[in-house]
């Protein structure tokens, strides 16, 4: 069935520098990927998606870019803030219309 | 334009009572989607609805829980006789009408019920 994978947390990285949070996925089909963000104590808000083979999703300095060939979707941000502290989820929406969530990859970020 | 909402925000109960969490989709959005989860875990999808039709309810365990989305009033999950192990945060999502066959459309997500079974 369809899944998705993401690395394991916490990733833990200082003001300013670089993230990447991995996510592969397995589907049929052509799903649509999405990124979620969580805050603390809250729900969950969409930061970016893409629909189709090499689309590139980008939202406040997130960016990422769907790809077919190695069934990934990385998040990305080339300079993170303590306010990005948060739990980062990775999402896959076939055609059954549910979302299929990773298990989510906790960032914090100390100044 | 209001987001989704959900009530309450934390609810105690205590074993054997009934729970039940009230969402209200966004404006214009007519899809409802229940996920829960559990500490320190992703979301899990339970039930989709469309006003007055249940449409995917293959994430439901199969006893005690049922869900409604009527043609007027919010979106009910309902849990009878609750246990321990239903302790989670329950998120309701909504989205809108049309979408294109090849492509899921957003769900947006409103702040969650936390359950607590004493």
């Amino acid at each position: 069935g369809d899944s998705v994978t993401q690395m394991e947390g916490p990733v833990t990285l200082s003001e300013e520098a670089f993230l990447t949070i991995n996510c592969t996925y397995t589907a049929t089909g052509y799903p649509s990927l999405f990124w979620y963000v969580q805050y603390p104590g809250e729900g969950l808000q969409l930061l970016l998606k893409a629909t189709k083979a090499d689309d590139k999703g980008s939202n406040k300095g997130f960016e990422a870019t769907y790809r077919k060939e190695t069934t990934s979707f990385h998040l990305e941000k080339g300079s993170v803030q303590v306010s990005d502290s948060a739990v980062y989820f990775c999402a896959l929406g076939a055609n059954t219309d549910k979302l299929i969530f990773g298990t989510g990859t906790r960032l914090q970020v100390f100044p | 334009n209001a987001g989704v909402m959900q009530n309450p925000r934390h609810l105690v109960r205590r074993r054997g009572q009934e729970a039940r969490l009230r969402c209200s989709p966004m404006k214009g959005h007519s899809h409802v989607y229940w996920y829960r989860q559990l500490p320190e875990e992703g979301l899990k999808f339970m039930v989709y609805l469309q006003k007055e039709n249940i449409i995917d309810e293959s994430g439901m365990p199969k006893e005690r829980f049922s869900a409604e989305f009527p043609k007027e009033g919010p979106s009910i999950l309902r849990i009878q006789q609750v246990v321990r192990g239903d302790s989670a945060a329950y998120f309701c999502a909504s989205s809108p009408v049309n979408r294109a066959a090849s492509s899921t459309d957003t769900q947006y997500f409103g702040p969650g019920t936390r359950l607590t079974v004493l």
